[in-house]
């Protein structure tokens, strides 16, 4: 069973940094590119950042570039994405989310996700 | 970065009628488009890939199709469980990008 289990999340305040990890289970992690998609209260997706397999290439979205890092360690399966400068329009629910193969850039299996609040 | 607009933004319908969505994107994405379900409360499901390819156990009421720039999802028959906001997805250039979603609703 796929299984993919976001942590991290937590109230932070303006300015602040956190991290979110992303472990999963159930699949060759290594062999997938990997990505974090947000939800503000009450909208609609937002995708954030993808890294492909082996780490090689990374993307973000307009609104994260240059505040936020993804990163990945194949040997514990786990996904990670760095926030520094946090912002209250950072304030949502992260999902992380495998693609479904390679070359493609569908998602098909998701974590539950992880609120992140930002707000002094 | 690629827009995709979605509409429309609600759709009210009764069971067994025919929903018909749309996704337009701002330059082409070939066929680098996926639509996925999301239901109140719960994760986002994966419905198509490659524009009109099911995903595994996606049934074959939800159909997509389109190319380039203009995509439809199309439900031939809704049923009760397929009420709930869908949401485009493209995966060709560069920053990968969301429609604003389409509420599907009881009438």
């Amino acid at each position: 069973e796929v299984l993919l289990v976001e942590s991290g999340g937590a109230l932070v305040e303006p300015g602040g940094s956190l991290r979110l990890s992303c472990a999963t289970s159930g699949f060759s992690f290594s062999s997938y590119a990997m990505n974090w998609v947000r939800q503000a209260p009450g909208k609609g997706l937002e995708w954030v950042s993808v890294i492909s397999s082996k780490s090689v290439v990374t993307f973000y979205g307009d609104s994260v570039k240059g505040r936020f890092s993804v990163s990945r360690d194949d040997s514990r399966s786990t996904l990670y994405l760095q926030m520094n400068s946090l912002r209250a329009e950072d304030t949502a629910t992260y999902y992380c989310a495998k693609d479904a193969r390679g070359g493609g850039g569908d998602m098909d299996y998701w974590g539950r996700g992880i609120l992140v609040t930002v707000s002094s | 970065e690629i827009v995709l607009t979605q509409s429309p933004g609600t759709l009210s319908l009764s069971p067994g009628e025919r929903a018909t969505l749309s996704c337009r994107a701002s330059q082409s994405v070939n066929i680098n488009l996926a639509w996925y379900q999301q239901k109140p409360g719960q994760t986002p499901r994966l419905l198509i890939s490659d524009a009109s390819v099911r995903a595994t156990g996606i049934p074959d009421r939800f159909r997509g199709s389109g190319s380039g720039t203009d995509f439809t999802l199309t439900i031939t028959r809704l049923e009760p469980d397929d009420f709930a906001v869908y949401y485009c997805q493209h995966y060709g250039t560069p920053p990968r990008t969301f429609g604003q979603g389409t509420k599907v609703e009881v009438k």
